[in-house]
């Protein structure tokens, strides 16, 4: 059973930085690929990009790029997703989620989800 | 990017009833289609995947259909437990988009 752990919510100021992570358990984390999906407050889901971790590669929605960036540690079975230049409209909750392949591909599991907060 | 249409945006039924949500690709997208549901505070649960496969563990009261640019997602007998948003999905060149999401409630 795959298990992925988010990190706590964060506040932000405009203008900076934010890392979200999210620490798998279960399964063989080399051979998955993680997605990053948002979803601002009353609003629907979002996917932002996603990366294979055996490989070191992400691709993103063209929406994000440029200013997105997701990483891999497999080392410690961790996906990160940090996002720059934030602003009022980046507050979302932000999920990470395992992407399995199918004939096509879909998310099977999903973490907790982790707030964040943009706000001067 | 391949955009997705979700009607109707909301709905009210009553338990029993037999609810249908249907969504639209802006290119054909094979079946490549999913569906999720997600209740309120929670992250969203895989219910269907490649348009007509039930996710394991999933009531068979849920279907999906269609390929193409069509999809159809169905409820056969609506029950309180199944008061959530639900959204569509596709998959094509190394990207997913969502669609908006239809919101169901109880009549």
């Amino acid at each position: 059973q795959v298990q992925l752990v988010q990190s706590g919510a964060e506040v932000k100021k405009p203008g900076s930085s934010v890392k979200v992570s999210c620490k798998a358990s279960g399964g063989t984390f080399s051979s998955y690929t993680i997605s990053w999906v948002r979803q601002a407050p009353g609003q629907g889901l979002e996917w932002m990009g996603r990366i294979i971790p055996i490989l070191g590669i992400a691709n993103y929605a063209q929406k994000f790029q440029g200013r997105v960036t997701i990483t891999a540690d497999k080392s410690t079975s961790t996906a990160y997703m940090e996002l720059s230049s934030l602003r009022s409209e980046d507050t979302a909750v932000y999920y990470c989620a395992r992407d399995h392949d199918s004939s096509g591909w879909y998310h099977d599991y999903w973490g907790q989800g982790t707030l964040v907060t943009v706000s001067s | 990017d391949i955009q997705m249409t979700q009607s109707p945006s909301s709905l009210s039924a009553s338990v029993g009833d037999r609810v249908t949500i249907t969504c639209q690709a802006s290119q054909d997208i094979s079946n490549y289609l999913n569906w999720y549901q997600q209740k309120p505070g929670k992250a969203p649960k895989l219910l269907i995947y490649d348009a007509s496969n039930l996710e394991t563990g999933v009531p068979s009261r849920f279907s999906g259909s269609g390929s193409g640019t069509d999809f159809t997602f169905t409820i056969s007998s609506l029950q309180p437990e199944d008061i959530a948003t639900y959204y569509c999905q596709q998959y094509d060149n190394l990207r997913f988009t969502f669609g908006p999401g239809t919101k169901v409630d109880i009549k």
